[in-house]
């Protein structure tokens, strides 16, 4: 079974373009969700769409945002790029969208983007 | 206050010798759950294992097991007998049922050097 995919692996942009990152879950997965990950901020949550519905946002500025596919795929865009944007961006999948405590995340191996 | 704090950010160890990476937690929720993720150089994060707060025993899975002392609000990882793939980032995470929110929040990590 194949593993959640995250397209491109790496970016380079500069400030003030806009960038949109994908992912793709595992197979019969339907809910995604999206983390930044930085040295100085650590993992943060950005938001998670299930059935094409964002379900719970981060505290991220609305420059971030995602949306999600009738096949469960999901793209997030960030604009107006600032330096601060760069950061590595993991997608993560599980099956469903129940509010239990033990369901795992899945996760792909992420966007490095850079921010010039 | 940090919700999920790990104290060291380095550790080293020996091949073949177990460590024990430590995680304390924040939380009034009654109902929660606790995960141990790897992140190689590749980026992914990989699951190791999970602890949920009303589970009697410490949790295992292979080589690795949780040190649960809930009083303490600690869920240490214990890695037996290390390799040298075991080198990497370990996060330690918890959710909380009661704040209706599926996202994981994470510690700042621990880098694991395994030294032949």
């Amino acid at each position: 079974k194949a593993g959640v995919t995250q397209t491109p692996r790496y970016l380079i942009k500069t400030r003030g373009q806009q960038v949109t990152l994908s992912c793709s879950p595992i197979s019969g997965h339907r809910s995604v969700s999206w983390y930044q990950q930085t040295p100085g901020q650590g993992l943060q949550f950005l938001f998670e769409y299930f059935s094409e519905t964002q379900r719970n946002k981060g505290n991220f500025p609305g420059r971030f945002s995602g949306r999600q596919f009738s096949n469960s795929r999901s793209e997030m865009n960030v604009s107006t790029l600032e330096l601060g944007d760069s950061a590595l961006y993991l997608c993560a999948s599980s099956l469903t969208d129940r509010l239990a405590t033990n369901e795992k995340l899945f996760f792909g191996s992420g966007t490095q983007l850079s921010v010039l | 206050a940090q919700k999920i704090t790990q104290t060291q950010p380095g550790m080293f160890v020996q091949e073949k010798e177990a460590v024990t990476l430590d995680c304390t937690y924040d939380t009034s929720d009654p109902s929660y759950g606790l995960f141990w993720y790897k992140q190689p150089s590749s980026g992914e994060m990989i699951f190791l294992i999970y602890q949920g707060s009303y589970d009697q025993q410490n949790a295992t899975e292979g080589r690795y097991s949780l040190n649960f002392q809930k009083a303490r609000k600690s869920a240490n990882l214990v890695i037996s007998a290390s390799q040298l793939g075991d080198s990497a980032m370990y996060f330690c995470a918890m959710r909380e049922s009661g704040t209706g929110r599926r996202a994981l929040t994470f510690g700042s990590g621990t880098r694991l050097q395994v030294q032949p």
